[in-house]
């Protein structure tokens, strides 16, 4: 069964890095596109950033540009965002996401793992 | 970019009564590129639909989905006390950019 499981959130303070991982299994994970999506604490979901099957195409929401770095290991099943210069308002929980065959949508979702970001 | 706007933003209903759900996108939407997700407290989304109107697996057919260029709907044909949770839609757009709508709340009446 497909499975995704995020790790690497914590408390950090504001300016500070930190790097998110998302282990993928159940599935061939060289084969689909991966999204990273976050909730700010009882609020809706915002998209962060997409990475193709292959890594070479990328794309970021205009809140996380030039902070946040998308990559993947195809070899290692697995999804990783790096967050550099954190905000307070990067406090969420942070979903990994696969992309749907056929669609742009998001048809299997990690539990997240919560980012905090304050003093 | 395209914004999506749900509405209402709490519905409150019944057992057995039938929700409709709206989604109003500020300009048109591939209906390709339109999906709907469940969310339960403490758990992660759950995609019910794509492409507008096809269920994802193992979505009960009392879920249905529906519209075009700027308004969609979600449908639950008579709720279950397990549908009751907030509903998002979801497009994917030119700008490459994907977004969500705020959501609504399905609650028990």
């Amino acid at each position: 069964q497909v499975q995704l499981v995020e790790s690497g959130g914590g408390l950090v303070k504001p300016g500070g890095s930190l790097r998110l991982s998302c282990a993928a299994s159940g599935f061939t994970f060289s084969d689909y596109y991966m999204s990273w999506i976050r909730q700010a604490p009882g609020k809706g979901l915002e998209w962060v950033s997409y990475i193709s099957s292959s890594g070479s195409t990328i794309y970021y929401a205009d809140s996380v540009k030039g902070r946040f770095t998308i990559s993947r290991d195809n070899a290692k099943n697995s999804l990783y965002l790096q967050m550099n210069s954190l905000r307070a308002e990067d406090t969420a929980v942070y979903y990994c996401a696969r992309g749907a065959r056929g669609g742009w949508s998001f048809d299997y979702w990690g539990q997240g793992t919560l980012v905090t970001v304050s003093s | 970019e395209i914004v999506l706007t749900q509405s209402p933003g709490t519905l409150s209903l019944s057992p057995g009564e039938r929700a409709t759900l709206s989604c109003r996108a500020s300009q048109s939407v591939s209906s390709s590129y339109l999906a709907w997700y469940q969310q339960k407290p403490g758990q992660a989304p759950r995609l019910l639909i794509y492409g507008a109107s096809s269920r994802a697996t193992g979505i009960p057919d009392r879920f249905s989905g529906s519209g075009s260029g700027t308004d969609f709907t979600l449908t639950i044909s008579r709720l279950e006390p397990e549908d009751f949770a907030v509903y998002y839609c979801q497009q994917y757009g030119s700008s490459e950019v994907y977004s969500f709508g705020q959501g609504t709340k399905l609650e028990i009446k």
